[in-house]
């Protein structure tokens, strides 16, 4: 099972909106609405976002929303803050009855 | 509080045997599925196992298949991993996670702290 592909880098200033792709085929995010995304501080274990697509756990501010449109799920941070700065990574169910992340995104607030 | 701690990290040589465990609490463990997760030094986060909440499904990664097993004693609110034929490229954190909701797949919450595996001769 390949790993989602997501960019490597991606960058905004504070206050503004970036979107974080993920790609993977029909067998996993196309297939099933088991995505959900996660975001890691250096050294941190990392935190579930968003679950079932675009479902966000208590406690997760509403500045982060997620979608998928047909094989790419996407998740999307509102209003930028200097706290955002992590890697992110996806992560979707397949059709082998397994789990596969992404290849993670390095979020920057300039 | 919701709480997952692993242990039983350390420095193994390629070839040898480890055996982590998670310790849960705050939670009724016997009613959720847990996963392992790693984490190779700089690089991303990659799944390995799953196990239901009573034991009676299991998942492997391909790249631990056959090395690796999972288990769980729910009367001691207790992960573990054992793992076998350890190599080089097995070194990574790992990290318990346990399902957030009730089925498979929903995403992961709350993860360990992680614990380090270091193979190498």
């Amino acid at each position: 099972q390949s790993a989602l592909t997501q960019p490597a880098s991606v960058s905004g200033s504070p206050g503004q909106s970036i979107t974080i792709s993920c790609t993977g085929t029909s067998s996993d995010v196309g297939g099933y609405n088991y995505v959900s995304w996660y975001q890691q501080h250096p050294g941190k274990a990392p935190k579930l976002m968003i679950y079932d697509v675009s479902n966000r756990p208590s406690g997760v501010s509403n500045r982060f929303s997620g979608s998928k449109s047909g094989n790419t799920a996407s998740l999307t941070i509102s209003g930028l803050q200097a706290e955002d700065e992590a890697d992110y990574y996806c992560s979707s169910y397949t059709s082998s009855s397994t789990l596969v992340f992404g290849t993670g995104t390095k979020v920057t607030v300039l | 509080e919701v709480q997952l701690v692993e242990s039983g990290g350390g420095l193994v040589q390629p070839g040898g045997s480890l055996r982590l465990s998670c310790a849960a609490s705050g939670f009724t463990f016997s009613s959720y599925s847990m996963n392992w997760v790693r984490q190779a030094p700089g690089k991303g986060l990659e799944w390995v196992s799953y196990i239901s909440s009573s034991s009676s499904t299991i998942y492997y990664a391909d790249s631990v298949k056959g090395r690796f097993t999972i288990s769980r004693d729910n009367a001691k609110n207790s992960l573990y991993l054992q793992m076998n034929s350890l190599r080089a490229e097995d070194t990574a954190v790992y990290y318990c996670a346990r399902d957030f909701t009730y089925y498979y797949g929903s995403g992961f919450d709350p993860w360990g702290q992680g614990t380090l595996v270091t193979v190498s001769s």
